[in-house]
C-alpha cells in the first residue's frame, strides 16, 4: 500500500509559467514532508521542507503548501526555468519514531520547455 | 565537498558475487540512512544507523544484506551472493537532528548484477 503518492507521472510546462507538483499521503502520523529534486544518475538533491505545524514555506522561487485536512501538499515553482528540468519526489516522515525514516512518492518528471 | 560521498559510482557483478558499497556522510551528521532505487519508483527505506548502532532494519534487507557503520563515521553496505533482482541504484543519506530532521543524499552507487 503506498502512503505517499504522485499520480502525475509527468508534467510539460512553458518556461517562465507555474508548475504545479503535487502529492498524496494517507498515513496520518506523518508530521515532516520534503521535495526533492533527482536528475539522472545522480542522487536526490533536497529542495523545501515543510512542518505539519505550518501550511506554507517558501523558499524563492519554490512553495510549498500543505493541506492536513486533505493530507494533501503541492510544490509551486514560479518563474519554471529549462533547468528545472527533473523528476520531483515528494517525501513523508514521522517523528514519532524518533528518527526520519522517509517514504518517498514515485515522482513526478517535470519538462520546462524554452 | 563536504557532501555525502559514496563508492563507487558504478559497480557491473556476476550473478552470485558479493559486492560492498561505501558511504562517507558529511561530517558533523550522527545519523545515516540506506535507500535503494529501483526504475520507476522512489527510494525505498534499507537501513538506518545513529552513531554506530543500527536501529532499524527494513524488511527489504535480507539476510543476504549487511551492514555496518565502525566507529560512527563512514558505513559499508554489503551484498552477499547477488541476485539480477538487486540491480537498483543504492543511495546513502545522511542527517543531524535539529528540532527537524532532513536528509541529505549522495550520488548513489548503481549496481547492475549480470
Amino acid at each position: 500500500d503506498q502512503q505517499v503518492k504522485q499520480n502525475s507521472p509527468s508534467l510539460s510546462v512553458q518556461e517562465g509559467r507555474i508548475s504545479i507538483l503535487n502529492c498524496d499521503y494517507t498515513n496520518s502520523m506523518f508530521d515532516y514532508f520534503l521535495w526533492y529534486k533527482k536528475y539522472p544518475a545522480e542522487g536526490p538533491t533536497f529542495l523545501i521542507s515543510i512542518s505539519s505545524i505550518k501550511d506554507k514555506n517558501e523558499d524563492g522561487r519554490f512553495t510549498v503548501f500543505l493541506n492536513k485536512s486533505a493530507k494533501h501538499l503541492s510544490l509551486h515553482i514560479v518563474p519554471s526555468q529549462p533547468g528545472d528540468s527533473a523528476v520531483y519526489f515528494c517525501a513523508a516522515s514521522a517523528s514519532i519514531s524518533g528518527y526520519s525514516t522517509l517514504t518517498f512518492g514515485k515522482g513526478t518528471m517535470l519538462l520546462v520547455s524554452p | 565537498d563536504t557532501g555525502v560521498s559514496q563508492d563507487p559510482r558504478h559497480k557491473i557483478t556476476k550473478r552470485g558475487q558479493n559486492v560492498t558499497f561505501r558511504c562517507d556522510p558529511i561530517s558533523e551528521h550522527n545519523r545515516l540512512y540506506w535507500y535503494r532505487q529501483t526504475l520507476g519508483q522512489g527510494p525505498e527505506f534499507l537501513t538506518y544507523f545513529q552513531n554506530e548502532a543500527q536501529l532499524e532494519k527494513s524488511r527489504l534487507l535480507s539476510d543476504r544484506f549487511s551492514a555496518e557503520r565502525p566507529k560512527g563515521s563512514f558505513s559499508t553496505l554489503e551484498i552477499q551472493r547477488t541476485e539480477q533482482g538487486d540491480s537498483a541504484m543504492y543511495l546513502c543519506a545522511s542527517s543531524i537532528l535539529h528540532g527537524v530532521e532532513t536528509q541529505y543524499f549522495g550520488p548513489g552507487t548503481r549496481l547492475l548484477v549480470l
